[in-house]
């Protein structure tokens, strides 16, 4: 089955400065999805950004960019110009195109220092 | 209404009790999803409906009994709980099998479960 670990607990950022989350995962299948999501402080999960594992490009959505290493199985989250609200929990999760399974990383808690 | 809802957003009930938890989401999704989200544990994964076939975690407790009435709604019974089923309960819907290769899941804002 695959995993996903998160092994930064916590992380903090000072406001405007730029912060890389970490996420590696396991997996024996070439074609999957891989997620971020932040949860603020009101509970609501919202999607971050999005990659395709058979695309080599970098999926970015504004000041948010990944770094996709797939023969690592490493798949980081950068956060530029950080703002005070992007303080949250962040997890990132693996899909399998095969099933309906989204797994889940065990979240990073992202503090923005103004 | 836009998105997913959750209804109740607090619930606290008694190990005796029955109640159950709604979920409606509002995106045209076929597929709806249950999650278990404690303190310091990744995201569980309870339950899915998937264009309208139920696929279960076997490693659910049969006190936690899900409905789906149509691709709409989506609810989850709960009846003698047990402490340790204090958590946060997600619902979350997704498009599957229509050729868009995109998989995200939309999370509603939660109910926070009590059982005293």
């Amino acid at each position: 089955a695959q995993t996903v670990t998160q092994s930064q607990p916590e992380m903090s950022v000072q406001e405007a400065e730029t912060v890389t989350l970490s996420c590696t995962y396991d997996t024996s299948e070439s074609d999957y999805y891989l997620f971020w999501y932040k949860q603020p402080p009101s509970r609501q999960m919202i999607l971050v950004i999005r990659q395709e594992a058979y695309k080599q490009q970098n999926a970015t959505e504004n000041r948010f960019s990944v770094n996709f290493q797939k023969a690592a199985k490493s798949f980081s989250l950068k956060i530029s110009d950080s703002q005070l609200g992007d303080a949250a929990m962040y997890f990132c999760a693996y899909r399998s195109p095969y099933n309906n399974d989204m797994r889940f990383g065990a979240g990073t808690r992202l503090t923005v220092k103004p | 209404e836009t998105g997913v809802t959750q209804t109740p957003r607090h619930l606290v009930m008694g190990m005796t009790n029955k109640k159950s938890l709604k979920c409606e989401q509002h995106l045209g999704h076929n597929a709806m999803y249950w999650y278990k989200q404690s303190a310091k544990k990744p995201l569980e994964l309870m339950f899915v409906y998937s264009l309208e076939e139920r696929v279960e975690n076997n490693s659910v407790p049969s006190r936690f009994s899900p409905e789906c009435p149509n691709s709409s709604h989506l609810f989850l019974h709960l009846h003698t709980l047990q402490p340790e089923d204090s958590a946060l309960y997600l619902c979350a819907s997704s498009q599957e099998r229509t050729g868009t290769r995109s998989y995200e899941q939309y999370f509603g804002p939660g109910t926070r479960l009590t059982v005293t």
